[in-house]
Formats: C-alpha cells, structure tokens, sequence
C-alpha cells in the first residue's frame, strides 16, 4: 500500500534557526514525485517543493530544501533561518506513476516558530 | 502556474441545506480535484472532475452527496447535499499543473460551517 508517514505532528522551533520536517513514504512504485505544502491558519495550501523519483539533486526552492534519501524512502524537509511567518502545518505528499496526478497526503507537522 | 479562486471562500449553513462551492482557473486544464479537509486533518480526496464526463468518485463519498459538475476547462462546481455538522470542513480544489509530476495548484478553500 502506498503511504506517507510524517512522525512529528508538532514542532516549536526558535526563530532563525534551521529546521527539519521528517517524511518517510512507502512505495513499489519506480517512478513517483514528492510535494511539500504549507498550510497557514487562513486554510490555503501553498506548493512549496517538489523532488521527482529521478532527480538526482536535490530540490532547493529559496529557503526551502529537500532532503532526498531514495534508498531509505525519506523526502525531508528542511526550512533555513526560519521566521515567524512559516508557523503553519506543513503537508508532505507522493503522487504514484499511475495516479493520474492524484496525491497520497501525510497527516501533516504543525510547525511553531518561536520569538 | 495556474490561479485558482473559490466562490465563497467560508459560510455558515444550516442542516439539511446545500452548498454549491465554485472553482475557476485562469487556464485550461484537464483534471481538476476536489479534496475535504476535515478539522485538524489532512485532506481526503473526494473526486477528480474530468471536462466532459462524470467525475470519478474515491471510497466514501457519492454523487447523491456531492455532486459535481465540470461544464468546461476552466470551471468545476461541488455542491455538498442535505448538509449534517460532520460536513463542517475546508472544501479545496487542485488542478494538476500539466505534464509529468508537476505541482497541484490548490484553490483558497471554503471553510464551511454547518449549524
């Protein structure tokens, strides 16, 4: 069965520093993408990331980079000097080969970022 | 990338009323996705709109309940039926963003409310 495991379904983090969102997935699948999306209190889902199965970098996008483990099924997120503007829930999901672009959701990481 | 909007972005019904929730993108696109996030969850895909056939529901959810609508590329409508309070939830629309595994564009939501 396919599925995305987030671990910690909250984290307090002081501002500026750096910080990691775990995410695990389960898959036979060879080909497959992973998403990042951050979800503040106003309910909007916001794309922040993407990494395909077959990239072998990877993915930056400003602030935000992911920490892409393919052997060990982990897509990490990780947020440098982070602000009080990234307090949200952070959602990591998987679309299969042959979803049709459907998405596989994580329970999701409420983050906190302390003054 | 795509520009969702979402007509209305929050409203507070009664029991037993319906609710017609509106999504436009400012492009042509073939699949679009409605997703329920219930309080404090992830979301839960309930159907992919496909323009100019009936939309393919996932388990749990019925046309009788939610019926969609997808006159053209840029339109789709979910109306939630003879609405309960386990229906109080964020109603989203995603759109894929074209070929390969590219981001899902998600709508603001509407946060329903049911009294």
């Amino acid at each position: 069965a396919q599925k995305i495991t987030q671990t910690q379904p909250g984290m307090f983090v002081q501002e500026k520093e750096a910080v990691t969102l775990d995410c695990t997935y389960d898959t036979s699948d060879q080909s497959y993408g992973l998403f990042w999306y951050k979800q503040p209190s106003s309910g909007e889902m916001i794309f922040l990331i993407y990494q395909g199965s077959y990239d072998e970098q990877n993915a930056t996008e400003g602030r935000y980079s992911l920490n892409f483990q393919k052997a060990r099924k982990s897509a990490n997120l990780v947020i440098s000097a982070s602000q009080l503007g990234d307090s949200a829930m952070y959602f990591c999901a998987m679309t299969p080969w042959d979803s049709n672009y459907q998405l596989i959701w994580g329970a999701g990481t409420k983050l906190i970022i302390k003054p | 990338s795509a520009v969702i909007s979402q007509k209305p972005s929050r409203d507070i019904c009664q029991r037993g009323t319906s609710l017609t929730i509106q999504c436009q993108v400012d492009s042509q696109v073939t699949m679009m996705f409605w997703y329920r996030q219930q309080p404090g969850q992830s979301l839960t895909l309930i159907a992919t709109a496909n323009q100019g056939s009936e939309a393919t529901y996932e388990s749990g959810f019925v046309i009788d309940k939610f019926p969609i609508s997808r006159p053209n590329l840029t339109f789709s409508t979910l109306t939630v039926s003879n609405m309960s309070p386990e229906d109080s939830s964020i109603y989203l629309c995603s759109t894929s963003g074209g070929g390969g595994y590219n981001e899902q564009f998600f709508g603001p939501g509407t946060r329903l409310t049911v009294l």
